[in-house]
C-alpha cells in the first residue's frame, strides 16, 4: 500500500512559468512533509518542509502548500527555472518518527 | 567530512554471492538511515542507527540483509546471498539529531547494485 502517492510521473514546464507538483497522502498520523530534489547519480537533496499546524511554508521561489483534510501538499516553484529539472520526491514523516516514507517522484523538466 | 560518503559507487555481484556496502557519515551526526531504492520508486526505508545502536530494521526485507554501526560512525550494509530483485540504488543519509526525520537528513550520492 502506498502511503504517499505522487499521480504525475513527469511535468514539463516552460522557463518563466510556474511549476506545481502535487502529492497525496493516505496515513492520517503523518504530521511532517517534505520535499527532495534529485539529480541523476546524486543522492535526494532537502528541499522545503512544511508542518501540519501550517498550510504555507514559502523559501524562496520554493512554496509548499498543505491541505490536511484533502490529505494533499503541493509544491510551487515560480519562476522555473532550467536548474529545476529533476526528480522531485514528497516525503512525510510522524514528528518524531525515524523515518520518512517516500512517493514514487516526479520529473520535472523546464524548458528553456 | 564534508558531505556523506559511499562506497563503492557501482556494485556488481553474481547471484548469491556476498556483498558490503559502506557509509562514511557527516562527522558527528547522531543518526544514519539506510534506504533502498528501486529503478522508477522512491527510497524506501530499511534500518535506523543512533550512535551505535539499532534502533530499527524493520524495513530490511529479509535476514539476508544485515546492518552495523560498531562505533557509532561508519556503517556498513551486507547482503548475503544476493538475488536478482536485491538491484537498487542504496542510499545512506544521516543527521546531526536523532530520531527526527522530520527536519530532513543528508543524503550520500548512493551505491547502485546489480545482481547478475
Amino acid at each position: 500500500d502506498q502511503q504517499v502517492k505522487q499521480n504525475s510521473p513527469s511535468l514539463s514546464v516552460q522557463e518563466g512559468r510556474i511549476s506545481i507538483l502535487n502529492c497525496d497522502y493516505t496515513n492520517s498520523m503523518f504530521d511532517y512533509f517534505l520535499w527532495y530534489k534529485k539529480y541523476p547519480a546524486e543522492g535526494p537533496t532537502f528541499l522545503i518542509s512544511i508542518s501540519s499546524i501550517k498550510d504555507k511554508n514559502e523559501d524562496g521561489r520554493f512554496t509548499v502548500f498543505l491541505n490536511k483534510s484533502a490529505k494533499h501538499l503541493s509544491l510551487h516553484i515560480v519562476p522555473s527555472q532550467p536548474g529545476d529539472s529533476a526528480v522531485y520526491f514528497c516525503a512525510a514523516s510522524a514528528e518524531y518518527g525515524n523515518k520518512l516514507v517516500f512517493g514514487a517522484g516526479t520529473i520535472l523538466r523546464v524548458k528553456s | 567530512g564534508a558531505g556523506v560518503s559511499q562506497s563503492p559507487r557501482y556494485k556488481v555481484a553474481k547471484r548469491g554471492q556476498d556483498v558490503a556496502l559502506r557509509c562514511d557519515p557527516i562527522s558527528g551526526h547522531v543518526s544514519l538511515f539506510w534506504y533502498q531504492q528501486a529503478l522508477g520508486q522512491g527510497p524506501e526505508f530499511l534500518t535506523y542507527f543512533q550512535n551505535e545502536a539499532q534502533l530499527d530494521k524493520s524495513g530490511l526485507p529479509s535476514d539476508r540483509f544485515f546492518a552495523e554501526r560498531p562505533e557509532g560512525s561508519v556503517s556498513t550494509l551486507k547482503i548475503q546471498r544476493t538475488q536478482q530483485e536485491d538491484s537498487a540504488v542504496y542510499l545512506c543519509a544521516s543527521s546531526l539529531v536523532g530520531g527526527q526525520a522530520a527536519y530532513g537528513y543528508t543524503f550520500g550520492s548512493g551505491t547502485r547494485l546489480t545482481v547478475v
